[in-house]
């Protein structure tokens, strides 16, 4: 059964980079059927995609964060991994990793999510 | 980037049935098949409910029903249960392979 675990630091200061890394276990990222995705959730907010990666590193942002964005994959370690840079007090939130079906699927399996707070 | 539109609450009593719509643009639900339906219980993550519009994953109640006309999708839930109380989100595949949610759909089951 495949698991999705977020791990990073829970408290970024305001300015600095963010990051945070998905350990995936059960299952391959090297695989060609899956794409590797970021999702983020504001405290009492809805869902906001951030980004996808593919096992051959191409990567997909959102418009809205993509000049701050970025996302790369570790098949050795079978982990992916996000940063977003210059964060501000917005960016306080908490993130999933997940795993989507190539090309167009949702997302099919969620890690627990992470919160990460940015502070001042 | 602008979210696909939901309603922001919806209710109903126990048994009866709900649904929850979702409205985006030709750019993304109405441009293609892949609306997906997620449920998210308070301090858990989301689960997934339906994809591809209409599709059920295994262990997910038939109760749940998703549908598509034009630019809006719906999700229907019949015979509610008081289980049922959490959050909806819809989300679709939109052109140049990127993703969108829905703002969410709080359901209070009375």
């Amino acid at each position: 059964q495949l698991q999705l675990q977020e791990s990073g630091p829970g408290l970024v200061k305001s300015s600095e980079t963010l990051s945070l890394t998905c350990a995936v276990s059960g299952g391959s990222i090297s695989s060609p059927s899956y794409y590797w995705g970021w999702i983020r959730q504001p405290p009492g907010k809805g869902l906001e995609w951030i980004g996808n990666i593919y096992y051959s590193e191409t990567t997909y942002y959102n418009p809205s964060l993509k000049s701050r964005v970025s996302m790369s994959i570790d098949t050795s370690k079978n982990q992916f991994s996000l940063k977003l840079t210059s964060v501000t007090a917005a960016d306080t939130a908490v993130y999933y990793c997940a795993r989507l079906f190539f090309p167009f699927g949702d997302f099919h399996d969620w890690g627990q999510g992470k919160m990460v707070t940015v502070s001042s | 980037q602008s979210a696909l539109t939901q309603p922001a609450s919806v209710s109903g009593s126990p048994g009866q049935s709900i649904t929850i719509s979702c409205t985006g643009t030709t750019r993304d639900v109405g441009g293609y098949n892949y609306v997906s339906w997620y449920q998210q219980h308070p301090g858990k993550a989301p689960q997934l409910l339906i994809y591809d519009v209409t599709n059920r994953p295994s262990g997910v109640s038939s109760r749940f029903s998703g549908s598509k006309s034009g630019n809006t999708a719906s999700l229907t839930i019949s015979g509610l249960q008081p289980e049922d109380e959490a959050d909806y989100y819809c989300s679709s595949y939109r052109s140049s392979d990127t993703r969108v949610f829905g703002g969410g759909t709080k359901l209070t089951v009375l």
